[in-house]
């Protein structure tokens, strides 16, 4: 039983090509995140939807979309990968309130050749 | 802006006990929490304390937050080789954000 799962968990491609990572939770949480873990393990919040609602959006280039089509799914498209977009990408989900913690997904590593 | 403050390493023998230390900025901060991440997996909560808090305990692990100092710790009592992880200590307040820290290695030597 995966609560966060993340689709694919490895992805190898060429710098300039378009990809996708999907997300799912079957927690029934209500909020959806999309984190990227750098080399340094530094963890960086990208976006986070709230109902299908985009409520942060951190400074990320634009070549970066996330779409939730339900409160369950939020997935992030990457246009013309570059190298520094080279990382571990995780998603998370949380119920609304103070105290609900984030669970998290076991990531996607995206390596650009 | 809100910023989060680890030691980025932290060895010590099994069976001895660990401390991991935080410092974070924002006084608006309402939860605190504790998180693992082993290799190639993602971050694990493990506990996490509200603002008005002064303690949590469970089983092996004791948080203490210093809400004056803005100074939160964690624990690890009796440490095993399987500790061996990266702890990252992260803040939330008003809102949805959550900001981590950069994370604390814990080598633990048999």
């Amino acid at each position: 039983d995966t609560a966060v799962s993340q689709t694919p968990k490895y992805l190898v491609t060429q710098m300039g090509n378009d990809k996708s990572i999907k997300c799912e939770q079957n927690l029934g949480h209500d909020t959806m995140y999309w984190y990227k873990q750098d080399s340094k393990k530094f963890l960086k919040i990208m976006f986070s939807y709230n109902n299908k609602e985009l409520i942060i959006n951190e400074t990320v280039p634009n070549r970066f979309s996330p779409k939730s089509p339900d409160k369950a799914h939020l997935n992030l498209h990457i246009n013309s990968l570059e190298l520094g977009d080279s990382a571990v990408y995780f998603c998370a989900s949380s119920q609304e309130g103070g105290n609900q913690p984030q669970h998290f997904g076991d990531g996607t590593r995206l390596s650009i050749l | 802006g809100e910023d989060v403050e680890q030691s980025l390493f932290l060895s010590v023998r099994e069976g001895d006990s660990s401390v991991i230390n935080c410092t974070y900025t924002d006084s608006s901060s309402t939860y605190l929490y504790w998180y693992k991440q082993e290799p190639g997996a993602g971050l694990q909560l493990l506990t996490y304390i509200f603002s008005n808090m002064d303690m949590k305990q469970d089983q092996r692990l004791t948080v203490l937050l210093n809400k004056k100092d803005k100074h939160l710790s964690l624990r690890i009592a009796d440490t095993q080789t399987g500790d061996s992880a990266i702890y990252f200590c992260a803040e939330r307040s008003m809102g949805f954000k959550t900001i981590f820290g950069a994370g604390t290695r814990l080598f633990v030597k048999a």
